[in-house]
C-alpha cells in the first residue's frame, strides 16, 4: 500500500520568509496530492491539492509541487504571515472508488515568528 | 450547511466500556472515513465507507466497529474500550471529484 513520508517535522521561519514542507511517496498509481492545514484543537482542513497530470498548482501564497518521475511533492508558502503557524499535513492516494482513502504524512509543524 | 458534525467533542471512558462517537454529513456525499490522530503518528485510517451499506477496513482497525445505514451517518464504535484508544478521532466525507472535508474531533481518553 501507500506510504507518505514528510520532512521536516518542525520549521520555524520568520514573518515574510517562504516555508517549503517536503513529501515523498511510495505507490506509483497514486494520483491525487491534497495538503492540510490543522489549527490547534480543529480538524484538518484543506488548502490545496493536485492531481497527477499537473506539475504546478497556485493559490496566492501557496503552491504546490509535483514529481512524478521522483515520487515527491512539496507546499511552499512565500511571505509567511504569523497566522500561517499550524500544523500542515501531505496525504497521497488513488482518486476515485474504494481507494480513494488519503494516506497521510505524520506532518510539519511550522511556526512563524513575528 | 452544517459540514461534518461530531459528538461528543470529549469523553472519558473506563476500560472495558463501550461507546459510539457519532459523525453525521449533510453534504450527500459519498464517501466518509474516521480517522485517528497520535502524536507523531499523523492520521492513520480507521475504517471507511464508500456509500450507504458498504464499509471496509482501513490500516488500523481492531477494536473498532461501523455501520453505514444511512447517507448521512458514519458512527464508530468501540467494543471494549483500552488504553491503547486514547487518541483524537476525525470524521471526515468527500464527493467525487473534491477532497475530503474533516469533522472538529472527538478526543477520547481511556483511563
Amino acid at each position: 500500500g501507500e506510504n507518505v513520508e514528510q520532512h521536516p517535522s518542525t520549521l520555524s521561519v520568520q514573518e515574510g520568509d517562504s516555508a517549503v514542507i517536503k513529501c515523498t511517496y511510495s505507490d506509483s498509481a497514486s494520483n491525487y496530492f491534497p495538503w492540510y492545514k490543522q489549527e490547534l484543537g480543529k480538524g484538518p482542513q484543506l488548502i490545496i491539492d493536485i492531481r497527477s497530470n499537473v506539475g504546478e498548482k497556485k493559490d496566492q501564497r501557496i503552491a504546490v509541487t509535483l514529481n512524478k518521475t521522483a515520487k515527491h511533492f512539496s507546499l511552499h508558502i512565500t511571505e509567511t504571515q504569523p497566522e500561517d503557524s499550524a500544523v500542515y499535513f501531505c496525504a497521497g492516494s488513488r482518486y476515485g472508488g474504494s481507494q480513494g482513502n488519503l494516506i497521510f504524512g505524520k506532518g510539519t509543524k511550522l511556526s512563524v515568528k513575528p | 450547511n452544517a459540514g461534518v458534525t461530531q459528538t461528543p467533542k470529549f469523553q472519558v471512558l473506563k476500560t472495558g466500556q463501550s461507546m459510539t462517537l457519532q459523525c453525521a454529513q449533510d453534504m450527500n456525499h459519498e464517501y466518509m472515513s474516521w480517522y485517528r490522530q497520535d502524536p507523531g503518528m499523523g492520521l492513520r485510517l480507521i475504517h471507511y465507507s464508500v456509500g450507504a451499506g458498504i464499509t471496509d477496513q482501513g490500516e488500523v482497525p481492531n477494536g473498532y466497529n461501523v455501520s453505514r445505514s444511512t447517507t448521512e451517518d458514519f458512527p464508530l464504535r468501540l467494543l471494549s474500550a483500552a488504553p491503547s484508544q486514547t487518541s483524537v478521532y476525525f470524521c471526515a466525507s468527500r464527493q467525487t471529484g473534491f477532497g475530503y472535508t474533516f469533522g472538529s474531533g472527538t478526543r477520547l481518553t481511556v483511563v
